[in-house]
């Protein structure tokens, strides 16, 4: 079945840990994007991809770092730099830019020790 | 940038008990999309509506959007309902990016 698979569901860290969340698409999307939920709160983005080889920061891409080598692809990357990493990380794709609908992933859920 | 804000924040309604969930915002829009996030955190997709009405079984959704609204109704309430509903737009250009409104809480009692 066509989807968005979202890898570790769950993952601890130590502070100070660099981690990597996955985000594999065979929907044959151009668009993927990044965002962050904290408990109780709306979604905010980190980081969106228009087309393979691009990406672009959102509104809180501090912290945060992403590669789109590949189309299925669009991992994000949380460094030791981000002041409070803990949260629900959520990939999604569009089948383009600003055109069509949002499908996401189940998310990842990060504990920073 | 464009404003969404979503009403009400919270809601708890009996099971079989209507609902309509409402979502404003600030600009002209070219998408609006419907979600439904489950007590697991994945968010479903409900509708893809930038304008008129559609409907899926028990739940319907109207976009007017020349007065910059959209409405989710629900009926015949089930449990499995409870969630958070959010509504997202994007305005359609090259710089622009979804929005999402905060939400609104739905509890529904057995």
């Amino acid at each position: 079945d066509g989807g968005i698979t979202q890898s570790p569901k769950y993952l601890f860290r130590k502070e100070g840990q660099n981690v990597t969340l996955s985000c594999e698409q065979n929907l044959n999307h151009d668009a993927m994007y990044w965002y962050r939920q904290d408990p109780g709160q709306g979604l905010r983005l980190i980081y969106y991809s228009q087309i393979v080889n691009d990406f672009q920061k959102g509104d809180i891409a501090e912290g945060y770092s992403v590669s789109r080598e590949k189309k299925e692809s669009f991992p994000l990357t949380v460094t030791s730099a981000q002041k409070n990493p803990t949260a629900f990380y959520l990939c999604a794709s569009s089948i383009s830019w600003g055109t069509g609908e949002l499908f996401f992933g189940e998310g990842s859920r990060l504990t920073v020790l | 940038g464009i404003q969404v804000e979503q009403s009400p924040p919270d809601l708890i309604l009996q099971e079989g008990a209507n609902s309509t969930l409402r979502c404003n915002f600030s600009d002209s829009v070219n998408n609006l999309q419907w979600f439904h996030q489950n007590p697991w955190g994945q968010l479903i997709n409900l509708f893809y509506i930038p304008s008129g009405t559609k409907q899926n079984g028990r739940l319907s959704a109207t976009t007017v959007a020349t007065e910059r609204y959209s409405l989710l109704y629900i009926s015949s309430s089930q449990t499995t309902d409870s969630g958070v509903y959010f509504c997202a737009v994007e305005r359609g250009s090259s710089a622009s990016k979804i929005i999402f409104g905060s939400g609104t809480r739905l509890s529904i009692r057995p």
